[in-house]
């Protein structure tokens, strides 16, 4: 079980540039949730996605848009790139058709994101 | 989203008991309380979560309060493969929150050799 992968590992863009990162969730999982994490600070939510559609979203602004394809992968799109978006982005994947308290997301290594 | 609160850091020596505290006084009753931990260079693991009753699994332990209103991680003897980030989280269920984790400022962990 090859679990939670992410690419690129590390990527730099210029300010207003477009990003696009992916995310390929473990084996037998249907939902996938990205997180921003700033240097020096715990992960924050952005948006988690199931069946394709967003399920849920955190307080960021549209620039940040994603998307989740047939075979449950997804990809975390970043327009108009700003200093402030330079991150690590992490996916989480997890098994919950009807999510609960009690599900367990399991985490990628992240695509550390730097913007100039 | 009730809050969680916990200790910038602590430290502990390789093979000694640790005790992570984290305070949740808004807690709501049917919360879950769970842990996970972000290693050096490495997105957050699951560690382990709990209702009202203690648990156990093959990582930690966790301890909660009769009241709910704290709870602490337990490694029984740290190794230096401990030495993380430790992060207290509550679970909401149902409602708009479900899905999601909040995470704190979490606590560092150094294990010294």
């Amino acid at each position: 079980d090859a679990g939670v992968t992410q690419s690129p590992t590390h990527l730099i863009k210029t300010r207003g540039q477009q990003v696009t990162l992916r995310c390929s969730p473990k084996s037998g999982h249907d939902t996938v949730s990205w997180y921003q994490q700033a240097l020096g600070q715990g992960p924050q939510f952005i948006f988690q996605y199931y069946e394709e559609e967003e399920r849920q979203r955190g307080n960021f602004p549209d620039r940040f848009s994603g998307h989740q394809f047939p075979n449950y992968s997804s990809e975390l799109n970043v327009n108009a790139l700003l200093l402030g978006d330079s991150a690590l982005y992490l996916c989480a994947s997890s098994l919950a058709g009807l999510p609960g308290p009690t599900d367990t997301q399991y985490f990628g290594p992240g695509t550390r994101l730097t913007v100039l | 989203d009730a809050k969680t609160t916990q200790p910038n850091s602590m430290e502990s020596n390789e093979e000694e008991p640790v005790h992570l505290p984290c305070n949740h006084s808004t807690i709501s009753g049917t919360d879950y309380i769970h842990w996970y931990r972000q290693l050096p260079s490495q997105g957050p693991e699951y560690v382990i979560h709990g209702l009202t009753s203690n648990v156990n699994n093959r990582m930690a332990s966790l301890a909660i309060a009769e009241d709910r209103k704290s709870s602490t991680l337990i490694l029984h003897r740290a190794t230096l493969r401990d030495a993380a980030v430790y992060y207290c989280i509550l679970r909401v269920r149902g409602g708009t929150s479900y899905g999601k984790l909040t995470f704190g400022q979490g606590t560092i962990l150094t294990v010294h050799p």
